[in-house]
């Protein structure tokens, strides 16, 4: 299957700073690339839609100025999360379809833990 | 929107036994049915999926079926390991959704030896 990598695996920061997380497709090309947000035994949420060479979409309620999504590349997604605060503590993990068959199938990334302290 | 409803929430089986959980969405223009194993602080990784053309699909231990009419679909794990604990995760899209998944709550499933 198609890979996908994020960077850092895990980062810790201090309340106010802005935390850079990376997404990249590994062997195959991403127009489209998903960002989500997983709290401690819960499902994942969708945050944004991130587009190459066009403004993300974000999902109802995620704040656009707090978690600003660039995708400048077929390659790369970030996800920026600007004056982090203790409750964006959490796992965030990024997707992208790989078209496989004629259809298009996602594929995860690792995740990246954010602590906020 | 569309709305995933997963079940059970917890699930324990006996070494070799088999696990099944279900999954029912609300759209009925949803066309794509993955299922995701997510293991303790790691990303999802697809185990099976199935399109609406089919109504069944298999990999050796690891059987998916869907039935249209009812919205529902459902994982079926055979000869269950203790390798197979961890979290399971059914999803949902529809054509002109822009690959968007819609994730159910999930089910921890752990298999004792």
């Amino acid at each position: 299957g198609a890979v996908v990598s994020q960077h850092p695996s895990w980062v810790i920061c201090k309340s106010g700073t802005s935390v850079k997380i990376e997404c990249r497709s590994l062997d195959f090309q991403a127009t489209t690339m998903f960002w989500y947000r997983q709290f401690p035994k819960q499902s994942l949420m969708l945050m944004a839609t991130s587009n190459e060479g066009s403004k993300a979409t974000y999902e109802q309620g995620v704040e656009k100025d707090k978690f600003l999504i660039n995708h400048a590349s077929l390659t790369l997604s970030t996800l920026t999360v600007t004056s982090a605060h203790p409750e964006d503590s959490s796992f965030y993990i990024c997707s992208a379809p790989a078209r496989q068959d004629s259809t298009d199938t996602q594929y995860f990334g690792p995740g990246t833990r954010l602590t906020v302290l | 929107g569309e709305n995933v409803e997963q079940h059970p929430s917890t699930l324990s089986v006996q070494e070799g036994d088999s696990a099944v959980i279900k999954c029912t969405y609300s759209d009925s223009a949803s066309n794509y049915f993955p299922w995701y194993k997510q293991e303790l602080g790691k990303g999802p990784q697809l185990i099976i999926d199935i399109r609406s053309n089919v109504g069944e699909k298999k990999d050796q231990r690891i059987a998916v079926t869907l039935n249209k009419t009812a919205k529902h679909f459902s994982l079926h794990i055979t000869e269950t390991q203790p390798e197979d604990s961890a979290v399971y995760f059914c999803a949902a899209s529809h054509p002109g959704g822009g690959n968007k998944l819609t994730f159910g709550t999930g089910t921890q499933l752990k298999v004792e030896l």
